[in-house]
């Protein structure tokens, strides 16, 4: 069965720097989700979008923003990167909104130097 | 808020042992209950889930039950094998989108 795509699945980037991530949902699914899963961490969730409109928000710096695209899938633009971001980062997508499960993608790991 | 409280670990078994690591939340309602698991390297993949009181949640031979009385949802495998070392992780979701995880609970099993 098709799952969720992330990538790039490693990245680099020195401080400062802008990063995008991308994330493409299981087909027919219509909500992504982001989470941020720093070193030992438990993943903290990000934002969300459902149908293109952001649906919730979560402890998503400024620096960052996300979109969702018509065809559904989702872009984490990050600015001024920090040493503090490095993480890995998941995507996840459901179907109908809230009320179903989350699926998640195998993770995008940005490191910051 | 929403929370899970997690076991802590890390925790390390012989195969064939058996697995319990506590779970118990804090939400208004009836929140879902789920167990991701994170083997190396990878990302999560959910486990199993449980969306009302006293439903039963199973896969792969694990097993936990949504008890509202306790706010616990367990997670128990009778007979564990080497490859289920990984992170396990227990989220609950009440209302809104998004999954609020403990803080995860690192399983060795040694053969």
């Amino acid at each position: 069965a098709a799952g969720v795509i992330q990538s790039p699945r490693h990245l680099i980037k020195e401080k400062r720097e802008t990063a995008t991530l991308k994330c493409y949902p299981i087909p027919r699914h219509d909500t992504v989700y982001w989470y941020q899963q720093g070193p030992g961490q438990d993943p903290q969730f990000l934002i969300s979008f459902y149908e293109k409109m952001q649906s919730d928000k979560g402890s998503i710096p400024d620096r960052f923003s996300a979109q969702q695209f018509s065809d559904y899938h989702s872009e984490l633009n990050m600015s001024s990167l920090e040493l503090g971001d490095s993480a890995l980062y998941f995507c996840a997508s459901s179907r109908g909104g809230a009320g179903d499960t989350q699926y998640f993608g195998p993770g995008t790991r940005l490191t910051v130097l | 808020g929403n929370s899970v409280t997690q076991m802590e670990g890390p925790v390390t078994l012989s195969e064939e042992a058996f697995l319990t690591i506590n779970c118990t939340y804090t939400a208004t309602g009836y929140p879902s209950l789920f167990w991701y698991v994170q083997y190396p390297g990878e990302g999560l993949q959910l486990l199993l889930k449980a969306t009302k009181a006293d439903d039963k949640g199973s896969n792969k031979g694990f097993e936990a039950t949504y008890r509202k009385e306790t706010t616990s949802f367990h997670l128990e495998k009778g007979s564990v094998q080497v490859s289920d070392s990984a992170v396990y992780f227990c989220a609950l979701r009440k209302g809104d989108y998004k999954l609020s995880f403990g803080a995860g609970t690192t399983v060795t099993v040694r053969a």
